[in-house]
C-alpha cells in the first residue's frame, strides 16, 4: 500500500510568484488536508477537501487555494508569494471526515520564498 | 477556540531515563487527542491516540491517558532510547464537524547515550 506522497520535495520561488504543490493521498482515502509548518512551530491547518469539495478552512487568506481531483489527489496553490510563506507544507489524507480518524502525513514540500 | 499547550523544550535525557512531556488542551465538547512525532527531515507520524475520556493510547513503549477532568494528555515512556530523539507534537481534533488537527508548538527531545 502506497502512503501519502508529495511533490516537489523542495522549491525556491521569488516574492510575488505563484506556486503549485501536489499531493497523492493514500489508497482508499477520500479526505485531504493541508498544513503549513513554519520553522520551529507546529503545523497550522490551511484547508480540507472531502470528495472534491472544500469543507473547512483555517485562517489563511484567499491567495491560498486548492483542488481535489476525482482520484482524491490534491493541489495547493499559493498566489502572490510573500516571504512569510516560506515553510514546510504538509499534506495529510484520511479515510473520512470524522475527528477520530487518523490522518496520514506525507513527507512535505519545503518552500523557500526569496 | 480550540488550542493545545505543551511544555517547551528541548528536553534532554540520558538513555534509559523516564520521559514525561506535558500537554493540556482547551476545546468544546469531547475532542480526540493525538501525539505525533517528527524525526529530522521527515513528515509527521502518528504515535498514539485516544478518542474518549480515560482512554489510554500506547505504542512503542509510549503511552498517554485522556484526562478530561484536568484537560491533559501527557506523554510518558519508561525508558527512552537515543532513537527516540525527535520533536513530539500534541494535537486534537473536534469530534463534530470536519476534521481539523490543532497542534501544540512541539517539544524537542534529545537523548544522549
Amino acid at each position: 500500500e502506497t502512503g501519502v506522497t508529495q511533490s516537489p520535495t523542495h522549491l525556491i520561488k521569488t516574492r510575488g510568484q505563484q506556486v503549485t504543490l501536489r499531493c497523492s493521498s493514500q489508497s482508499g482515502h477520500n479526505t485531504v488536508s493541508w498544513y503549513q509548518q513554519a520553522l520551529g512551530q507546529g503545523p497550522q491547518f490551511i484547508f480540507q477537501y472531502y470528495r472534491e469539495e472544500e469543507n473547512g478552512r483555517g485562517n489563511f487568506p484567499p491567495r491560498f487555494s486548492g483542488l481535489q481531483f476525482p482520484n482524491y489527489s490534491s493541489e495547493l496553490n499559493v498566489n502572490a508569494l510573500e516571504l512569510d510563506d516560506s515553510a514546510l507544507y504538509l499534506c495529510a489524507s484520511s479515510p473520512g471526515q470524522a475527528g477520530s480518524y487518523e490522518q496520514y502525513f506525507g513527507p512535505g514540500t519545503r518552500l523557500t520564498v526569496t | 477556540g480550540d488550542s493545545v499547550t505543551q511544555m517547551e523544550g528541548p528536553v534532554t535525557l540520558s538513555e534509559e531515563a523516564f520521559l514525561t512531556i506535558n500537554c493540556t488542551y482547551t476545546a468544546t465538547g469531547y475532542p480526540s487527542l493525538f501525539w505525533y512525532v517528527q524525526y529530522p527531515g521527515e513528515g509527521l507520524q502518528l504515535l498514539l491516540k485516544a478518542t474518549k475520556a480515560d482512554d489510554k493510547g500506547s505504542n512503542k513503549g509510549f503511552e498517554a491517558t485522556y484526562r478530561k477532568e484536568t484537560t491533559s494528555f501527557h506523554l510518558e515512556k519508561g525508558s527512552v532510547q537515543v532513537s527516540d530523539s525527535a520533536v513530539y507534537f500534541c494535537a486534537l481534533t473536534p469530534n463534530t464537524g470536519f476534521q481539523k488537527l490543532v497542534f501544540g508548538t512541539g517539544t524537542r527531545l534529545l537523548v544522549s547515550p
